[in-house]
């Protein structure tokens, strides 16, 4: 059973759209984590949000927390052909270190 | 350069052969993850240890996996009897936990024949 779902599953956009992905639960999360991962590679972290409501950004990624640390949302401004790839959302539950993924979002973006 | 090592890279084997993957987890992290990916189920988690201790296997389908931490310094995840159903890319990722980024290894790619 995935806690984490992920919307949309695929997305396929040319250079310079903005674009939004979204991750929600019914489980309250104490943190969120979004990973970026590419072809052959282990996922690889783009940010870490802890308090409901935070919204982040790192360049032309924002991300926001819900206010009840359900769901998360990453929204990319410009999207470029180098931000092509499997964008997952992961959460940690409790006080344990259990770390679960959400089910993905394949990005690709074209010239 | 402090990383996750994971080896073999590839493992092709046969149904019914054991096969051991091998994590090296960054040191000084007191977690470690195993994950396994497939198409179909995304990024499942298999089982965790904090400080060496199995914390959580509930992913782990019991009657022909397990996982263990000899010393802090390697994690092993086994399979027997391996079944094709198996294949898949199986990720070892270290961390300090709850909150923390999880640093993840390149994977094994299994495929079961």
């Amino acid at each position: 059973t995935q806690l984490l779902e992920q919307s949309p599953q695929f997305l396929s956009i040319q250079e310079g759209e903005n674009l939004t992905v979204y991750c929600n639960s019914s489980s309250v999360f104490s943190s969120l984590q979004w990973y970026r991962q590419e072809p052959g590679e282990g996922p690889v972290l783009l940010v870490t949000v802890v308090t409901g409501g935070e919204v982040k950004k790192l360049k032309r990624l924002t991300f926001q927390f819900g206010d009840a640390r359900k769901d998360s949302s990453l929204h990319i401004t410009a999207a470029q052909p180098g931000d092509t790839g499997l964008y997952l959302c992961a959460g940690f539950t409790g006080t344990a270190s259990k770390l679960t993924f959400g089910t993905g979002t394949r990005l690709q973006v074209t010239l | 350069d402090a990383r996750v090592t994971q080896t073999p890279r590839h493992k092709v084997t046969e149904m019914g052969q054991e096969v051991t993957m091998r994590c090296q987890p960054i040191l000084g992290h007191n977690t470690v993850f195993w994950y396994r990916q497939t198409m179909m189920q995304g990024l499942e988690l298999l089982a965790y240890f904090r400080n060496r201790a199995p914390l959580d296997d509930s992913g782990m389908p019991k009657d022909r996996f397990s996982a263990e931490m000899p010393d802090a310094t390697l994690a092993t995840l086994k399979i027997q009897p391996s079944e094709p159903r198996d294949s898949a890319v199986y990720f070892c990722a270290s961390g300090f936990g709850q909150g923390t980024e999880a640093f993840f290894g390149q994977g094994t790619r299994l495929t079961v024949v």
